[in-house]
């Protein structure tokens, strides 16, 4: 399965409510990504991080948090601040990228967040 | 910002025939153009991608063609068969990130 792991596969939780949605890599991969899919559309950037202590965000950050204190490891926090967060989300690694060579990045098997 | 735009949002054919996915994008400094297949419910696999110093690159049943005048690139599949049956998405490679079009919902009809 690529060495790239996610947890839970579902999550059910109350509006108003921060939950954090774990990803692990054993890929020795530097770069890590968080990705938000919504039914009938294509998968939108919510923050990468391309080495251990820094990240960046994607176009979508807003609502959401993370951090990178180990290399293995991504977690993404939703806030209460993220206004419709029932959606697929989905964790990547790959190793480095640079601005004009493109490194294959491998995808978790996502989890499906459900706020009620 | 780079923008991927992805057409048909559906395709249905019949078994056994060929599927054309197109794509444009905006930016012309995008140099990387993958292909990724999501069964429903799955993650997302690269089945084929090409970079923008080659036209065209295939892979079996399947091939990608590149228009850097234009910015379009397309997905060709042939002889077309039941496990065919995905969500097909292109993506550009801008600025350290992929952007991904919309997503196209493939039908192999029997």
């Amino acid at each position: 399965d690529g060495g790239i792991t996610q947890s839970p596969k579902y999550l059910f939780r109350k509006e108003g409510q921060n939950v954090t949605l774990s990803c692990e890599q054993n890929l020795n991969h530097d770069a890590m990504y968080w990705y938000r899919q919504d039914p009938g559309q294509g998968l939108r950037l919510i923050y990468y991080s391309q080495i251990v202590n820094d990240f960046q965000k994607g176009d979508i950050a807003e609502g959401y948090s993370v951090s990178r204190e180990k290399k293995e490891s991504f977690p993404l926090t939703v806030t209460s601040a993220q206004k419709n967060p029932t959606a697929f989300y989905l964790c990547a690694s790959s190793p480095l990228q640079t601005l004009h060579t493109y490194n294959e990045q491998f995808f978790g098997p996502g989890t499906r967040l459900t706020v009620l | 910002g780079e923008n991927v735009e992805q057409h048909p949002s559906t395709l249905s054919v019949q078994e056994g025939d060929s599927a054309v996915i197109k794509c444009t994008y905006s930016d012309s400094a995008s140099n990387y153009f993958p292909w990724y297949k999501q069964e429903l419910g799955k993650r997302p696999q690269l089945i084929i991608d090409i970079r923008s110093n080659v036209g065209e690159k295939k892979d079996q049943r399947i091939a990608v063609t590149l228009n850097k005048t234009a910015k379009h690139f397309s997905l060709h599949i042939t002889e077309t068969q039941p496990e065919d049956s995905a969500v097909y998405f292109c993506a550009s490679y801008s600025n350290y990130q992929l952007i991904w079009g919309a997503g196209t919902k493939l039908i192999i009809k029997p």
